[in-house]
């Protein structure tokens, strides 16, 4: 069946611009998660979706980020005024159920984001 | 709070040689672990995890890795290091009741002919 997908693959803005990144997870998964992927900072956990709530939003970097997960399936994560910071793989993964600890996640290809 | 090291950032190897890639986690509860995979381009591909039971897991292609609790360590090996193997991989810990995965810096492995 068909994995985690993730849009755009690509994505360049200009600084201060809003950018949003799409991820279908997997038919049927109850959790999904976001994660940020970044030279020097390495993998680093922002959110994770329990259906629709989103229990733990320990991870985003600031109130520029947002995400919300609608109908159980598709998320969006959203970036107000863009920062070079900001620069980074975004990779999305989905699991069958959520906490557990050792339920394997599934991940995207990533959106690599580039703010100029 | 859980964290993973992985010591040696990259490390090369002749093909046909072993492969020791290493990983030592902290956490203050029993752990599960994980080893991914990440092609170029690509996203992470799970390789191997350790929940409960045997500490020596196999995985595909001829990898291992064995929970060691004295030492915290999910040291991941291959006896013979074949061209495909390249690839950056990364150690990643989790635990019961835990809804993320922790991740090591991450290891790029390169295959020498």
């Amino acid at each position: 069946g068909a994995g985690v997908s993730q849009s755009p693959s690509n994505k360049v803005t200009e600084k201060g611009k809003d950018v949003e990144l799409r991820c279908d997870p997997i038919s049927g998964h109850t959790a999904l998660y976001w994660y940020r992927q970044s030279l020097g900072q390495g993998l680093e956990f922002l959110i994770y979706f329990q259906g629709n709530s989103a229990p733990d939003k320990s991870g985003l970097p600031s109130d520029r980020f947002s995400a919300e997960r609608t109908g159980g399936s598709v998320s969006t994560l959203t970036i107000q005024r863009t920062q070079q910071e900001d620069s980074a793989v975004y990779l999305c993964a989905s699991s069958p159920w959520g906490s557990g600890g050792y339920n394997e996640q599934f991940f995207g290809p990533g959106t690599r984001l580039t703010v100029l | 709070a859980q964290s993973v090291t992985q010591l040696g950032s990259h490390v090369s190897v002749s093909e046909g040689a072993l492969v020791l890639l290493r990983c030592n986690y902290s956490s203050s509860v029993p752990p599960y672990l994980f080893w991914y995979v990440q092609y170029p381009n690509q996203g992470l591909q799970l390789l191997l995890k350790y929940t409960t039971g045997a500490t020596l897991v196999k995985g595909i292609n001829g990898f291992e890795a064995e929970f060691k609790k004295s030492e915290t360590s999910f040291h991941r090996t291959k006896p013979s290091a074949h061209m495909s193997d390249a690839a950056e991989y990364f150690c990643a810990v989790s635990v019961i009741g835990g809804n993320k995965l922790v991740f090591g810096a991450g290891t790029i492995l390169r295959v020498k002919s």
